[in-house]
């Protein structure tokens, strides 16, 4: 299927666990990002990444890492899932720096 | 610090009637101010993309408006229907290359 596409779409885990939440888009896009939407909160930015092999930390960085040996994906990895990290998670990519952004359909996780 | 917001944060309105969505932003150095919709346990769909040289831009029932210079933008639904229920939210670029969001406005069109 074109466009970006996320899994799991839900997900619970226990507390303490490694947790890999997938994201592959089909347009090549050069940018990818990972928010995580909370009530209160809004969304907030995780780790995004410009090109291939190369990322960078947004707001809410710790606890989380990533990767992109590919254009096309851009994994996120809960190393020791905690419950303050039950949210929905968003994967988005842009074809260059400031244009538009296109979403995936979220990752619903719940640790417990 | 870019802060977005959105007021009202909910809006019920019959159907038929235009919906008119408000977005501020403290600073009016952007690139672009974009427009999403999100569906109850969805992801952000985007509406449209209105450029910073743009003073509007049309999709069908949507017009969207930017001002810079006031740090405005608004988003006109015309003869709204029930499906037009969801919440929009209105983001801009800053200058870490993330988007920094409103909260949204919840709207709710009643048949």
């Amino acid at each position: 299927d074109a466009g970006i596409t996320q899994s799991p779409r839900y997900k619970i885990t226990e507390t303490g666990r490694q947790v890999t939440l997938m994201c592959h888009q089909t347009w090549s896009h050069s940018y990818m990002f990972w928010y995580r939407q909370d009530l209160g909160h809004g969304l907030r930015l995780i780790y995004y990444s410009a090109a291939a092999d190369i990322t960078d930390k947004g707001e809410v960085p710790d606890g989380y890492v990533v990767s992109r040996s590919k254009t096309e994906n851009f994994p996120l990895t809960l190393e020791s899932a905690t419950r303050s990290q039950t949210s929905v998670y968003f994967c988005a990519s842009e074809s260059r720096s400031n244009t538009e952004a296109f979403f995936g359909q979220g990752t619903r996780l719940t640790v417990v | 610090k870019q802060e977005v917001t959105q007021i009202p944060a909910a809006l019920s309105v019959p159907e038929g009637e235009n919906l008119v969505l408000n977005c501020s932003f403290t600073d009016s150095a952007i690139y672009n101010l974009q427009w999403f919709r999100q569906d109850p346990g969805k992801g952000l769909t985007s509406l449209l993309l209105i450029q910073s040289s743009q003073r509007e831009q049309t999709s069908g029932r949507l017009n969207a408006s930017l001002d810079k210079s006031s740090g405005r933008s608004t988003l006109y639904i015309a003869a709204s229907q029930p499906g037009d229920s969801a919440t929009y939210l209105c983001a801009v670029p800053a200058n870490d290359y993330k988007l920094s969001f409103g909260a949204g406005t919840t709207v709710t069109v009643r048949a």
